[in-house]
């Protein structure tokens, strides 16, 4: 079955760092890649997406690249700030866009300081 | 305000209790779910409600039992619970089941002792 596989967390990084949060799948076909981000005390909140090969989805200065090649999708950002610390998780919907489908990874996270 | 409401935010219950999640979203949208958020573990879907379909998650105990009255409002009603059900409880919506766009609320804290 289709699966999502994240680095473990917690990253912790320094503000204005770099930030790369891996993330593969296993899945048949071409599947929609998602990353949603949780904050604290906060539900999950899609923060970007994208729907076919080669596709880059980017918001708030994030940015993720759907690499089938290497079934990857990687976030990343150029230089975090204190309020980026949440718990970012990695998604796939099946070829026909299933929402009832989604699969998640166990989500990592981010701790951004001063 | 979020667009999803869940009350109550946290719940502490004993095993022999009878209690309700709500969830209620205001975006108009056509499908809601409830999803079990675990610690260190992926989400899991537990049931999906739709226009077009209702999905069970097989592997969910039947002691979790889901009511869809109307399109706004999603309940998952518990009984007899045990200590490893303690978990955050994600509801969310999407316009339909057609996209993986998911607007969820802040969850509610299950606690069973």
């Amino acid at each position: 079955g289709d699966s999502v596989t994240q680095m473990e967390g917690p990253v912790t990084l320094s503000e204005e760092a770099f930030l790369t949060i891996n993330c593969t799948y296993t899945a048949t076909g071409y599947p929609s890649l998602f990353w949603y981000v949780q904050y604290p005390g906060e539900g999950l909140q899609l923060l970007l997406k994208a729907t076919k090969a080669d596709d880059k989805g980017s918001n708030k200065g994030f940015e993720a690249t759907y690499r089938k090649e290497t079934t990857s999708f990687h976030l990343e950002k150029g230089s975090v700030q204190v309020s980026d610390s949440a718990v970012y998780f990695c998604a796939l919907s099946p070829s026909t866009g299933t929402a009832s489908k989604l699969t998640f990874g166990t989500g990592t996270r981010l701790q951004v300081t001063l | 305000e979020t667009g999803v409401t869940q009350t109550p935010r946290h719940l502490v219950m004993g095993m022999t209790n009878k209690k309700s999640l709500k969830c209620e979203q205001h975006l108009g949208h056509n499908a809601m779910y409830w999803y079990k958020q675990s610690a260190k573990k992926p989400l899991e879907l537990m049931f999906v409600y739709s226009l077009e379909e209702r999905v069970e998650n097989n592997s969910v105990p039947s002691r979790f039992s889901p009511e869809c009255p109307n399109s706004s409002h999603l309940f998952l009603h518990l009984h007899t619970l045990q200590p490893e059900d303690s978990a955050l409880y994600l509801c969310a919506s999407s316009p339909g089941t057609n996209t993986g766009e998911l607007f969820f609320g802040e969850g509610s804290r299950l606690t069973v002792l």
